[in-house]
């Protein structure tokens, strides 16, 4: 069946360093993944989309990576900041009206 | 800046009980969802809706949930009668052209509590 893994353990880092997060699939093809900001008890909020055939997507101070033959894609964030605390979810898609949620990275940001 | 709302913010009901939760989403959006997550524990894929009908629906959304677009502006979701299990955030989403590729607009979410 179709997985997607997300780091489970929460990720602290300092105020200014780049924050990395994984998210791995295994058991279909996705031709596109976004990624999601939630914060505690809030909806998800649309972040970035990169489609199966780039290889790199940049917003500000985010990027995007999509690796098709290792099933993986990072999502980076730069000069991080306290602000940029929450839990990040990624969502690979096939197309269709059905939109799969990984569980989740948290992301701690200290000043 | 245009947005999902929805209402209420906290519903506690008795198990067994029907319950309606209520969206209202972004004025020009065509695809409507619902999610559901229970505490701690990811957000699920419960249902989209497009022209007036289920486009696709998980296997958590079985005989017990059901869809409507009553009038131009509201989406709602009904729980026709609540087990202790189906406590959970509710999220309904927006989005303009669907078909996955989309950004879909979230909105706050309904707190449900069975009891």
């Amino acid at each position: 069946s179709q997985k997607i893994e997300q780091n489970s353990e929460a990720l602290n880092i300092q105020e200014g360093k780049t924050a990395t997060l994984t998210c791995n699939y295994t058991n279909y093809s996705p031709a596109y993944l976004q990624w999601y900001r939630q914060d505690p008890g809030r909806g998800p909020v649309f972040l970035l989309l990169i489609r199966e055939n780039e290889k790199e997507k940049r917003k500000e101070r985010l990027k995007v990576t999509f690796d098709t033959t290792l099933k993986q894609s990072l999502f980076h964030i730069t000069a991080s900041q306290p602000a940029d605390s929450a839990t990040y979810l990624c969502a690979p898609g096939t197309g269709g009206f059905k939109t799969i949620f990984g569980a989740g990275t948290r992301l701690f940001v200290k000043a | 800046e245009p947005e999902v709302t929805q209402t209420p913010s906290h519903q506690v009901t008795q198990m067994g009980q029907e319950v309606i939760l209520r969206c209202v989403p972004i004025s020009n959006h065509l695809y409507f969802y619902w999610y559901r997550q229970i505490l701690g524990q990811k957000v699920e894929f419960l249902v989209s809706f497009y022209n007036n009908e289920i486009s696709e629906k998980s296997e958590i959304f079985d005989d017990q949930f059901s869809v409507e677009r009553p009038d131009g502006s509201n989406f709602t979701l009904k729980i026709r009668s609540t087990k202790l299990e189906d406590s959970a955030m509710y999220f309904c989403a927006s989005s303009g052209r669907g078909q996955g590729a989309d950004e879909q607009f979230f909105g706050p979410g309904t707190r449900l509590t069975v009891l």
